[in-house]
């Protein structure tokens, strides 16, 4: 079964660094998309990019992040300057247009900010 | 927006009992899906039941869309089945992002 996959799985940065956070979509699928969950609490929507470009994004999605489609591949999310509260698991997810068969996540990536 | 509510938000039985984690939903979506968080964080996708009925194993959902809540039910409960099940609904106004609900925490004993 085709799987979306992020890299890495936990990730350690200093406050005020740069990370960049990687998925790899499933192959025929067109929309992806951002989610975070800080711990113990619910799955939050950060984005939706779309033939290269941001579809939607949330209240949370503001100057700190950027996402990019660097290749026919990849799919990237970048938090400058992280904060504390920036610490949670990202995850990826992808879809076929119209989300006939719904969103695939990946497993997630933990960051944890010190 | 739309409310997303799940119930018990906790759960606790034996192994080998049955289960039923409802959701439920202020308004009309386009797509509801059911996950499952295993203890090491990852999403597990159960079941896409925007509507009707689905069964996978000893697992089961039904969604009946025209009166806004989806069921899941887990039979013959393992301890494997621990940890946390979410539903997530697509707004019927919005392609693009699946709003959560606070999820059920399930532990199952040996």
């Amino acid at each position: 079964e085709p799987e979306v996959t992020q890299t890495p799985s936990h990730q350690v940065t200093q406050m005020g660094q740069e990370v960049i956070l990687r998925c790899v979509p499933i192959s025929n699928h067109l929309y992806f998309y951002w989610y975070r969950q800080i711990l113990g609490q619910k799955v939050e929507f950060l984005v939706s990019f779309y033939n290269n470009e941001i579809s939607e994004k949330s209240e949370i999605f503001d100057d700190q992040f950027s996402v990019e489609r660097p290749d026919g591949s990849n799919f990237t999310l970048k938090i400058r300057s992280t904060k504390l509260e920036d610490s949670a698991m990202y995850f990826c997810a992808s879809s076929v247009p119209g989300q006939i068969y719904g969103y695939t996540f990946g497993s997630g990536t933990r960051l944890t900010v010190v | 927006g739309i409310q997303v509510e799940q119930s018990p938000p906790d759960l606790i039985l034996q192994e080998g009992a049955n289960s039923t984690l409802r959701c439920n939903f202020s308004d009309s979506v386009n797509n509801l899906q059911w996950f499952h968080q295993n203890p090491w964080g990852q999403l597990i996708n159960l079941f896409y039941i925007p509507s009707g009925t689905k069964q996978n194993g000893r697992l089961s959902a039904t969604t009946v869309a025209t009166e806004r809540y989806s069921l899941l039910y887990i039979s013959s409960s393992q301890t494997t089945d621990s940890g946390v099940y979410f539903c997530a609904v697509e707004r019927l106004d919005s392609n693009y992002q699946l709003i959560w609900g606070a999820g059920t925490k399930l532990i199952i004993k040996p």
